[in-house]
């Protein structure tokens, strides 16, 4: 099972929006709504931000959103903040009822 | 509140095995999977394998069927893994998360164990 398919980084400007791509395959990310993004900041776990493709668990900023497309799923934050600053992983179930992780995207805040 | 402790970092040498353990605490150790990840040093995050408490039942990556095997006991609330044959690529920290049955996501994450291995 090959890691799902990030840009290795994504950069904004305070206030603007971003996006972050997930290209998986048919026999995960365009087969399942188990889609879901974490954010790691150096040093710390991961942390879950969004579920289920587009769900946000409690606590979870409203600027984080997510929606998939075929094979790729996205990420998106909008009116970007400098606390943003992380790497996000996107995961994905698959068909073999294993897990598959994105290669990871760092996001930079201009 | 759900607790993840695992086991402290360990160093070992080229061919050895290693064995980290991840006690739970805060839920119902049966009511929910145990998961593994790694991550390597500047690395993603690498889904290594699942236990289901309740029943034993184990699926694994296939990267690492032969060399992973994840246990449970359920008189500590405890999951351990065990890989073999280690090299310097498996120089990772290595995290435990609890999953509440078929929601697929990593709510809760230990706070990780490094292992090293170097000759």
């Amino acid at each position: 099972q090959s890691a799902l398919t990030q840009p290795a980084s994504v950069s904004g400007s305070p206030g603007q929006s971003i996006t972050i791509s997930c290209t998986g395959a048919s026999n995960d990310v365009g087969s399942y709504n188990r889609i879901s993004w974490y954010r790691q900041d150096p040093g710390k776990a991961p942390k879950l931000i969004i579920y289920e493709v587009n769900k946000r668990p409690s606590g979870v900023s409203y600027r984080f959103s997510g929606s998939k497309s075929g094979n790729t799923a996205s990420l998106t934050i909008s009116g970007l903040q400098a606390e943003d600053e992380a790497d996000y992983y996107c995961c994905s179930f698959t068909n073999t009822y294993t897990y598959v992780f994105g290669i990871g995207t760092k996001v930079t805040v201009l | 509140q759900v607790q993840l402790v695992q086991s402290a970092a360990e160093v070992k040498k080229p061919g050895a095995s290693v064995t980290i353990s991840c006690k739970v605490s805060g839920y119902t150790f049966t009511d929910y999977y145990v998961h593994w990840m790694r991550q390597a040093p500047g690395q993603g995050l690498e889904w290594m394998g699942v236990i289901n408490p309740r029943g034993d039942k184990t699926v694994y990556a296939q990267k690492f069927q032969g060399r992973v095997i994840v246990t449970r006991d359920t008189s500590t609330a405890t999951v351990y893994m065990d890989l073999t044959s280690l090299t310097p690529e498996d120089t990772a920290v290595y995290y435990c998360a609890p999953e509440r049955p078929k929601t697929y996501v990593f709510d809760f994450w230990g706070q990780g164990t490094l292992v090293s291995v170097s000759s």
